[in-house]
């Protein structure tokens, strides 16, 4: 089955500046992935998402690149703000059609020092 | 926008009893998946439904069960009830076409 890594497991940035947060996965035949934002006691959000067709898409501060060939990627979010700060989990799920689950990583605490 | 209703948000059981949570999906959504989330960990898929059949499944015990209605609606029982299955219980919703997943508020389950 799918596995997913997810890195960092905690990241502290300054208000203002940028955070990454990388993933690989491990099946080639993901080919969905996208990234949710969870706060503390409730659900998770979907932010961004990018299929294997794309290389790269943007929503205003926040970007997600895709290498297939390495299995990874990244979600990229600019110029941070307070309200940034939470659990973002990056996900994968395969082609297999019907309603396969996504698979996610094991969350990144984003915390955004004032 | 409608989301994914989740009910109860909270519930409190003990050792060995039974529970039941409902998932009202986002209206036209024809599938619904079934998460697990214990505290500091990531969500885990249990079992999913596309059009009233069981689609997926992950790392659903067999003391659980679910099923999908004919308003799509799904409910998840869960028996013999353990204190590690105290945990987040999330639900989400997707349309075949869009195949994006949108996620409840989550049922919080307690055992004591």
């Amino acid at each position: 089955g799918e596995n997913v890594e997810q890195h960092p497991s905690t990241l502290s940035v300054q208000e203002g500046d940028s955070a990454v947060i990388k993933c690989t996965y491990s099946d080639s035949a993901s080919n969905y992935f996208p990234w949710y934002k969870q706060e503390l006691g409730k659900g998770p959000q979907l932010i961004i998402d990018i299929r294997s067709n794309v290389g790269e898409k943007k929503d205003q501060r926040i970007a997600v690149t895709l290498n297939k060939t390495a299995k990874h990627f990244s979600l990229h979010i600019t110029e941070t703000q307070p309200e940034d700060s939470a659990v973002y989990f990056c996900a994968a799920r395969a082609s297999g059609g019907g309603a396969d689950g996504l698979t996610f990583g094991k969350g990144t605490h984003l915390i955004i020092q004032p | 926008a409608a989301g994914v209703i989740q009910s109860p948000r909270h519930l409190i059981k003990e050792k060995r009893e039974t529970a039941t949570l409902k998932c009202y999906p986002i209206p036209r959504h024809d599938t619904v998946y079934w998460y697990q989330q214990g505290p500091g960990q990531d969500p885990q898929f249990l079992i999913s439904f596309y059009e009233k059949m069981q689609s997926d499944k992950g790392s659903i015990p067999d003391r659980f069960s679910a099923q999908q209605f004919s308003d799509y609606h799904s409910e998840l029982n869960m028996s013999s009830l353990e204190l590690g299955d105290s945990a987040l219980y999330f639900c989400a919703s997707s349309s075949q076409q869009g195949r994006e997943l949108f996620f409840g508020e989550g049922s919080r389950l307690t055992v004591l």
